[in-house]
C-alpha cells in the first residue's frame, strides 16, 4: 500500500519564476493538506482540498494556490517565487471521516530553493 | 489563535537515558494534541496522540498525557535507544478539524551509543 508521494524531491527555480508540487494521496484517502517547513522550523499549515475545493487556509498569500483532480491527487502552484519561498513543502492526506477525520499521512516532501 | 511551544533543542542522551521533551499550547477549545517525528530525509510520522483530557497517548515506548490544567502535553521516554534520533513535534488541531495543525519549531534528539 503506496503512502503519500510527492514530486519532485528536490527543484531549484529562481526568484519570479513559477512552481508546480505533486502530490497522490495514499490510498482510500480523500483529503489533501499543503504544509511549507522553513529549515529549522516546525510545518506551516498552507491549505487543505476536499471534494476539488479549497475547504481552509492558512495565512498564505495568494500566489500559493492549489488544485485537487477527480482522482484525489493534488497541486500545489507558487507564482513570482521569493527567496522566502525556499522551504521544504509537505503534503498530507486524510480520510474526511466524522468528528476529526483521520489522522494526518505525510509524504516525504519537496525541497524547493529559490535562487 | 491557537499556538504550540517546545522545549527548545538539541537535546543529547546517551543509549538508555531517560527521554523528557516539553510541550506547552495555547488553544480555544479542546484541541486534540500530537507527536510527530521526522527522521532525516523524511517527511513527518504521527508518533502518538490524544483527543481530550487526561487522555495518554503512547506508542514504541514514547508517552505523552494531555494536561489540561496545565496546558502540556509533555512526550516522555524511559529508555531511549541510538534510532530515536530524530526531529520531534508537538502540534495541536482545532476540534473537528484534524488535517489543519499547528506545530511547534521542533526539537532535535541526538542519542549516543
Amino acid at each position: 500500500d503506496a503512502g503519500v508521494t510527492q514530486s519532485p524531491t528536490h527543484l531549484i527555480k529562481t526568484r519570479g519564476q513559477q512552481v508546480t508540487l505533486r502530490c497522490s494521496p495514499k490510498s482510500g484517502h480523500d483529503t489533501v493538506s499543503w504544509y511549507q517547513q522553513a529549515l529549522g522550523q516546525g510545518p506551516q499549515f498552507i491549505f487543505q482540498y476536499y471534494e476539488e475545493e479549497e475547504r481552509q487556509r492558512g495565512n498564505f498569500p495568494d500566489r500559493f494556490s492549489g488544485h485537487q483532480f477527480p482522482n484525489y491527487s493534488s497541486e500545489l502552484n507558487v507564482n513570482a517565487l521569493l527567496l522566502g519561498d525556499s522551504a521544504l513543502y509537505l503534503c498530507a492526506s486524510s480520510r474526511l471521516e466524522g468528528q476529526g477525520g483521520s489522522p494526518l499521512h505525510f509524504g516525504n516532501g519537496t525541497r524547493l530553493t529559490v535562487t | 489563535g491557537n499556538s504550540v511551544t517546545q522545549m527548545e533543542g538539541p537535546v543529547t542522551l546517551s543509549e538508555e537515558a531517560f527521554l523528557t521533551i516539553n510541550c506547552t499550547y495555547t488553544a480555544t477549545g479542546y484541541p486534540s494534541l500530537f507527536w510527530y517525528v521526522q527522521y532525516p530525509g523524511e517527511g513527518l510520522q504521527l508518533l502518538l496522540k490524544a483527543t481530550k483530557a487526561d487522555d495518554k497517548g503512547s506508542n514504541k515506548g514514547f508517552e505523552a498525557t494531555y494536561r489540561k490544567e496545565t496546558t502540556s502535553f509533555h512526550l516522555e521516554k524511559g529508555s531511549v535507544q541510538v534510532s530515536d534520533s530524530a526531529v520531534y513535534f508537538c502540534a495541536l488541531s482545532g476540534a473537528g478539524s484534524n488535517y489543519k495543525l499547528t506545530f511547534g519549531k521542533g526539537t532535535l534528539l541526538t542519542v549516543n551509543p
